[in-house]
Order: structure tokens, then C-alpha cells, then sequence
């Protein structure tokens, strides 16, 4: 079966300009993730999303950023006016049950951002 | 929210053994410990997860101790594939946050 994917891979913008970030999660995961990489760095949790619903929407580092998710499958994070400090690489993961602490998160491969 | 330390890096040689400990002091008692292990360029994949006590799988064991304060991985006898990230996850996705850390950048030398 098929993993997680995201689209682009590479995603080369302006400052100022908006972007959106597609994930495709893995069929039947109800729960999805966004996570923020910068080089070298580790990974900064963004928001997850159980179903369509995302509970806690506090670590999205501004109000530019917003993210949403249709029919419990693909999700898109946009990002508007970007800005060169959110130039990073944007993790999705996704994984069967939110909720449960057990769950293993699958990744998809990124997409990195770089806003000039 | 279990917030978790490990070592920034760490080197050894291919065929030792590798020990990798996480500390997580304010671990709730429904808080799983889980590892995953990030290659360049890709997204982090699940090595191994466990409650208490010790868990092995075909790649790894996770020692954790009766407090739970602390795990370690163990790596045997690693090869230079083994050269990639290592993050301690400590947590319950209904506290609405995952933190990973910085991670532990382990680098196996020939």
C-alpha cells in the first residue's frame, strides 16, 4: 500500500507570496500531523488533525499559517506572505487513531520550502 | 507535556554496541516512550516503542526502568546505515502537542 505523500517536494517561493502544502495520508489513518523542520534542527509540531477536526490549533507559529482537512483524507497547510524564517522542510505524517498513545506516525517525505 | 533530553550527538565505531538514553522526569503514567530514527532528507520512521521494562524487535531494544524516568535504546552492533537521528517521543497525543526534540545525531564511523 501506499505511504504518506506530500506535494511538491520542493516548493521555491517569494517573500510575500502565499503557498499551499498538500499531504496525502495513508488510506484509513484518521489522524494526521504537520511538523515544522528547519536545518539541522529537530521537529516542531504544528497541528494535528483527528478526522476533519483539529483540537488545538496553538502550534501554528503565526496566523499566517492555517491548515485544514477535507472528507478525513488530504490536508493542505497554507502559509500567507511568506516570510524567509518559514523557509523549512514540512513534515506530514499521519497515523490509524489519533487519541491513543500508542500510535506510530508514518511520515511522508517532506516538502521543503524555501522562500527567497 | 513530558519534555524529553537526550545527548546532541554521539559517534561509535560499525559493530559496537549503541546506547542511546532519554530522560523524561514528568512522564505521565499513560505516556508510552517511543523512538524514531531520521535519515537525511526524509521523514523520521518508527523504530520501537514501549511502557515499561524492556521491549526488543528486530532492530532495536528499549530498556526502561521501574520510574520510567529515563529509556534507553540499544543498537547492536551497528553498521554505518545506522548513521541518522534518533528521537525520544514521550507523550499522549490528547495533550493536543508532540514535542521530539532536537534529537540524538549518531554518527558510526568505519
Amino acid at each position: 500500500g501506499a505511504g504518506v505523500s506530500q506535494s511538491p517536494s520542493n516548493k521555491v517561493t517569494e517573500k510575500g507570496k502565499d503557498v499551499e502544502l498538500r499531504c496525502d495520508p495513508i488510506s484509513g489513518h484518521t489522524a494526521l500531523y504537520w511538523y515544522r523542520q528547519s536545518l539541522g534542527q529537530g521537529l516542531e509540531f504544528l497541528i494535528y488533525f483527528q478526522g476533519n477536526s483539529a483540537p488545538d490549533k496553538s502550534g501554528l507559529p503565526s496566523d499566517r499559517f492555517s491548515a485544514e482537512r477535507t472528507g478525513g483524507s488530504v490536508s493542505t497547510l497554507t502559509i500567507q506572505r511568506t516570510q524567509q524564517e518559514d523557509s523549512a522542510v514540512y513534515l506530514c505524517a499521519s497515523s490509524l487513531a489519533a487519541g491513543v498513545s500508542t500510535d506510530t506516525q508514518y511520515f511522508g517525505p517532506g516538502t521543503r520550502l524555501t522562500v527567497l | 507535556l513530558a519534555k524529553t533530553t537526550q545527548p546532541i550527538s554521539m559517534d561509535s565505531y560499525e559493530g559496537q554496541e549503541v546506547n542511546i538514553t532519554c530522560s523524561h522526569n514528568n512522564i505521565a503514567t499513560n505516556d508510552y516512550i517511543t523512538w524514531y530514527q531520521q535519515f537525511p532528507s526524509q521523514g523520521p520512521r518508527f523504530i520501537i516503542q514501549g511502557y515499561k521494562t524492556k521491549v526488543t524487535n528486530e532492530v532495536a531494544s528499549l530498556f526502561i526502568p521501574a520510574d520510567r524516568k529515563s529509556s534507553t535504546l540499544s543498537l547492536p552492533r551497528v553498521s554505518l546505515s545506522d548513521t541518522a537521528v534518533y528521537y525520544c517521543l514521550v507523550g499522549d497525543i490528547r495533550d493536543d502537542k508532540i514535542i521530539f526534540g532536537k534529537g540524538t545525531r549518531l554518527h558510526i564511523l568505519p
